[in-house]
């Protein structure tokens, strides 16, 4: 199985400052049709997860461009540019390489 | 508008089973793969199951397999998860979840509660 390792923050982390949350997969998640099938994920309290970034970098539909998402076939990053209150939660890294389906543990962001 | 709405959950004793649902609207179910994704209390997300659009194949993680089934009644816009043999690890929120091409679960329901206790 492929083990997802996400990072810690620093929390809380003041309003308006820019953050890095980091992911690091087992195994490459680099295809060789070209894309990197690794998805980030952001659980707002109380709320089912929502997706923010798949394909590693390609935004959803709707969500704010100061979310963007980089790395390499094993080491990935979700920053966010300036963060805002609506921005609390869970983010979670998770692998659409293969079965079975794996997610990271989590990371938590909370704002100052 | 995409909704998916979960039903079927609740208490339940170990060792016993329960059947999960998940009503689908605003969107061709037939030409999608569901999953059913859950998540313990304070914990993080546990894929468990999904199912291709006909149905004909499903994958599981060892930790449910054998145990659950999944399924679906594209006719119905239909997702269900049977769960046998319930333990008290599998005390959790479930979400339906659509699973797109692209490799990605981009619509989740609200979730259901699942509480495996005597």
């Amino acid at each position: 199985d492929i083990v997802m390792t996400q990072g810690a923050l620093p929390n809380p982390v003041p309003s308006g400052e820019s953050v890095s949350i980091t992911c690091r997969s087992s195994k490459s998640l680099l295809y060789s049709d070209g894309k990197t099938y690794l998805n980030w994920y952001l659980q707002r309290p109380g709320q089912s997860p929502q997706l923010l970034i798949y394909w590693m970098s390609t935004r959803a539909s709707g969500v704010s461009d100061r979310f963007s998402g980089s790395g390499s076939g094993t080491d990935f990053t979700l920053k966010i540019s300036g963060v805002e209150a609506e921005d609390v939660g869970v983010y979670y890294c998770q692998q659409g390489l293969e079965f079975p389906l794996t997610f990271g543990s989590g990371t938590k962001l909370e704002i100052k | 508008e995409v909704q998916l709405v979960e039903s079927g959950g609740g208490l339940v004793q170990p060792g016993r089973s329960l059947k999960l649902s998940c009503a689908a609207s605003g969107f061709t179910f037939s030409n999608y793969y569901m999953a059913w994704v859950r998540q313990a209390p304070k914990k993080g997300l546990e894929w468990v199951a999904t199912i291709s659009t006909s149905g004909s194949r499903t994958y599981y993680p060892d930790s449910v397999k054998g145990r659950f089934t999944i399924s679906r009644d594209n006719a119905k816009s239909s997702l269900y998860l049977q769960m046998n043999s319930l333990k008290s690890e599998d005390t959790a929120t479930y979400y339906c979840a659509r699973w797109a091409v692209e490799d990605y679960f981009d619509y989740w329901g609200q979730g259901v509660m699942v509480t495996v206790s005597s």
